[in-house]
């Protein structure tokens, strides 16, 4: 019955390397995001999709990808991965997408520890 | 650029005192606040979540939002050494349809 789920739950990996997180929610909700936390904790928005458009799309390298195939899913492929790609990356859905001054509550898949090494 | 921020503590309380974790935030247009706990290697979980000036209860916990002064609030009353966690402000961007997070304010609640 998980809400948000993600795989791999801990993905360690070389310098270099290209690999994909998968994320799934089976709420019905229609927005889904990618967030990254790093090891000060702080939560950062990095993609959004809503009904499979991309609606955030934050500054982050362009070896970053996200896709939606459908509006329950949304993966993260990451190419070329460096040092500080170390983070935990989390997956989020809410009901809709937000709107100017106002955002829904999101839930929260179980995170990605992604260690390059 | 929009902010919300939080004290990051730690805030050290004893087991069955009331708790009081606090957010100010820099955008006038928000209207949606958001308050979530992390215990240590795992996800954010949505606690409560306040829309209207004034205080929102749900069990022990008290959310209040005060709209002209910027600043949410989170009161945990008989706090337990089990809400011992990170809790994250959380609210809207006003023009980017983003939600904003706090840098989160640690809780120890010793028994």
């Amino acid at each position: 019955d998980t809400a948000v789920s993600q795989t791999p739950k801990y993905l360690v990996t070389q310098m270099g390397n290209d690999k994909s997180i998968k994320c799934e929610q089976n709420l019905g909700h229609d927005t889904m995001y990618w967030y990254k936390q790093d090891s000060k904790k702080f939560l950062k928005i990095m993609f959004s999709y809503n009904n499979k458009e991309l609606i955030i799309n934050e500054t982050v390298p362009n070896r970053f990808s996200p896709k939606s195939p459908d509006k329950a899913h949304l993966n993260l492929h990451i190419n070329s991965l460096e040092l500080g790609d170390s983070a935990v990356y989390f997956c989020a859905s809410s009901q809709r997408r937000g709107l100017a001054g106002l955002s829904y509550e999101q839930y929260f898949g179980p995170g990605t520890r992604l260690t390059v090494t | 650029q929009k902010e919300v921020e939080q004290n990051s503590g730690p805030l050290s309380v004893p087991e069955g005192a009331i708790a009081s974790l606090n957010c100010t935030y820099s955008d006038r247009g928000s209207q949606s606040f958001f308050w979530y706990r992390q215990y240590s290697g795992k996800s954010p979980e949505l606690i409560m979540f306040i829309y209207s000036n004034g205080d929102k209860e749900d069990g022990r916990f008290t959310a209040q939002l005060n709209k002209a002064s910027q600043y949410v609030s989170l009161l945990i009353r008989d706090s337990q050494p089990s809400d011992s966690a990170t809790y994250l402000c959380a609210g809207p961007d006003t023009g980017g349809f983003k939600t904003i997070f706090g840098a989160g304010t640690r809780l120890f609640v010793k028994a």
